[in-house]
Parts: structure tokens; C-alpha cells; sequence
């Protein structure tokens, strides 16, 4: 069955330091795209970064970049040069080939000044 | 390009009472589903859309229903509302032009069940 565990219920961080957000996923589909998500207080979940299990590289997206690892099963999120404004809520997610996201039960971050 | 619209934003209903929200998705995305957010449970899926079939369920009972429209607008309707029902109710659209295509969410509908 397909999972996402995310093992960090809320993490710290000091302004502009980089944080790792830890993501290992479970699923027998071949084919399947993991994603992170942010969602702050307001409610509106917002698109960070992409990696599909075919791809060779870890994707980078601005400050977000995925490390991703295949036969770990793992995809934690990296964010340099953290912000104030990262505070949130983080989910980690999986897409294979049944059109639906499975989603971790999140990370809080919470950037210190 | 506008993003992922739901209206209303926010809705107060009482037991047994019926609601409908509405997901307007980014131009050209074919793709509609929806899930629901609650501090129990998590984000848990509930369907998708796509060119007006839909093409998975999650595990909702059956007062939870759904529809799509041939401008790929979704609406979602909950029947005889029951307090658990109270949650944030996110709409996600999708291009879909491959199975793992990327889902962009709009900012929710949140659900009070008094």
C-alpha cells in the first residue's frame, strides 16, 4: 500500500540556515512522482518542488532543493538561507498511476530570528 | 494565469443539512480533485475528475458526491451533514497530461458542522 511518513512533527531553525525536512515514501508503482507542499496558516497549500521516479537528477527549484533517494525510499526537502516568511506547515507527497495524492501527516517549521 | 478559485471560502451549516462548494480550476487543466483536511485525519483524498468522469474514489461514504462540468469546473456536495464533516475542503487541478502530473490547490473551503 502506498505511504508517506514523515517522522519530524515540528522543527527550529535560525534565520538564514538551511533545513532539512525528512520524507520516505512507500508504494510497489514503478512510476510515481513525489512532491512538497507548503501550507501556511491560511490554509492554501502551495507547490514547492517536483521529483519524478525517473529522474536522474534531484530537482532544484530556487532555495528548495529534493534529495532524493531511490533505493531509500526516501525524499527529504532542503531549504537554504531560510526565511521568516518559511514558517509552515510542510507536506511531503506521492502520485503513482491511481490520479491521487497520498500525503504525510506534515512537518511544522518554524524560522527564528 | 488566475489560479485554482473555490467559493465559498467559508460555510456554516447544522447537522443534517446539505452543502455544495464550488472549484473553478486553472485554465486548460482538464483535472479536478478534491480532498479533505482535518486535524484527525490529515489531508485524505476524495476524488478526481477529469473530462467529466470520475476516475477515483477515495474511502467517503456516500453522502459525499461530486460532478464536473464540460468547462472542468467541479462541484462537491456533502448530504446530511454530520459534525465530523467540519474541515478545511481543498480543490486541486491538474493538466494531466501525464499520470503524475502536478496538482495546484486553491485556498480551501472551510466547513463548520454545528
Amino acid at each position: 500500500a502506498q505511504k508517506i511518513t514523515q517522522t519530524q512533527p515540528g522543527m527550529f531553525v535560525q534565520e538564514k540556515e538551511a533545513v532539512t525536512l525528512d520524507c520516505t515514501y512507500d508504494t510497489s508503482d514503478p512510476s510515481y512522482g513525489l512532491f512538497w507542499y507548503k501550507q501556511p496558516s491560511s490554509g492554501e497549500m502551495i507547490f514547492l518542488i517536483y521529483q519524478g521516479s525517473y529522474d536522474q537528477q534531484n530537482a532544484t527549484e530556487g532555495r528548495y532543493s529534493l534529495n532524493f533517494q531511490k533505493a531509500r525510499k526516501s525524499a527529504n526537502l532542503v531549504i537554504s538561507a531560510s526565511q521568516l516568511g518559511d514558517s509552515a506547515m510542510y507536506f511531503c507527497a506521492m502520485e503513482d498511476s491511481s490520479y491521487k495524492l497520498i500525503f504525510g501527516s506534515g512537518t511544522r517549521l518554524l524560522v527564528r530570528p | 494565469k488566475a489560479g485554482v478559485t473555490q467559493t465559498p471560502r467559508y460555510l456554516i451549516k447544522t447537522r443534517g443539512q446539505q452543502v455544495t462548494l464550488s472549484c473553478s480550476p486553472i485554465s486548460g487543466h482538464r483535472s479536478v480533485s478534491w480532498y479533505q483536511q482535518t486535524p484527525g485525519q490529515g489531508l485524505q483524498f476524495l476524488f478526481e475528475y477529469f473530462s467529466e468522469t470520475q476516475r477515483n474514489k477515495g474511502n467517503f461514504p456516500g453522502r459525499f458526491s461530486g460532478r464536473q462540468f464540460s468547462n472542468s469546473r467541479s462541484e462537491m456536495n456533502v448530504s446530511t451533514l454530520e459534525l465530523g464533516d467540519s474541515a478545511l475542503y481543498l480543490c486541486a487541478s491538474s493538466l494531466r497530461a501525464i499520470s503524475t502530473d502536478t496538482q495546484y490547490f486553491g485556498p480551501g473551503t472551510r466547513l463548520t458542522v454545528l
